[in-house]
């Protein structure tokens, strides 16, 4: 199915451990996006990709890195995870005119 | 920086009553897009406006943008339970066409 992939769906991490949320689509979108999601404050964008090669920071970036592999995959690392890194991560892409095309997310915690 | 806010945050109705949630922008918009969000799951796009004082319906929905370009409606008339859920505007930032800010959503509750 034509769309936006992204693994894992759930993840639990202890407070400094690693872990990279991968990011997939098959719609031939230039642009990618990574969103974080927390309760009440809607979705805040943490970094970019507007085309393959390049990516920019968002609002908020701090303790995130990320990876533009290739035009179809799109991968955020937290290297050192934090508890308040805990939140829902939606990867995103999309075509003009069309509007964004989000993955299912991934709801991760950190203990 | 650019601003989008929403308004309400919450939302409960009786199912059969409508239901409006506005959308307001520091900034003037391009264009204007609105997301549906269910309980559990991811955005989903609904609907973009691009010209001042343009109106779209998709059956019950009816989206409005401004006469200047830095407001936005959603009314759903007759709300029937399946319209629960979070209902987003975002617009494009002044900087970058294609990176949207998002206001924090109107949450629908629908009491059967």
């Amino acid at each position: 199915n034509a769309g936006v992939t992204q693994t894992p769906k759930f993840q639990v991490l202890k407070t400094g451990q690693s872990m990279t949320l991968q990011c997939a689509q098959d719609m031939n979108h230039n642009s990618m996006y990574w969103y974080r999601q927390d309760p009440g404050m809607g979705l805040r964008l943490i970094y970019y990709s507007a085309s393959e090669g390049t990516t920019d920071k968002g609002e908020v970036p701090n303790g995130y890195n990320v990876s533009r592999l290739n035009k179809r995959e799109f991968s955020l690392r937290l290297e050192s995870a934090a508890p308040s890194q805990t939140s829902v991560y939606f990867c995103a892409s999309d075509r003009i005119n069309y509007g964004y095309t989000f993955g299912s997310g991934t709801r991760l915690t950190v203990v | 920086g650019q601003q989008v806010m929403q308004i309400p945050q919450y939302q409960h109705v009786q199912e059969g009553e409508d239901f409006t949630t506005y959308c307001n922008s520091s900034t003037t918009l391009s264009n204007i897009q609105w997301y549906k969000q269910r309980p559990g799951g991811h955005p989903v796009f609904l609907i973009q406006l691009v010209k001042s004082g343009e109106v779209k319906k998709q059956k019950r929905l009816t989206f409005q943008f401004g006469e200047a370009k830095k407001n936005s409606s959603l009314h759903i008339t007759a709300t029937q339970t399946t319209d629960v859920g979070t209902y987003f505007c975002a617009g494009p930032e002044e900087t970058s066409g294609s990176r949207l800010t998002f206001g924090e959503g109107t949450q629908l509750t629908v009491n059967p």
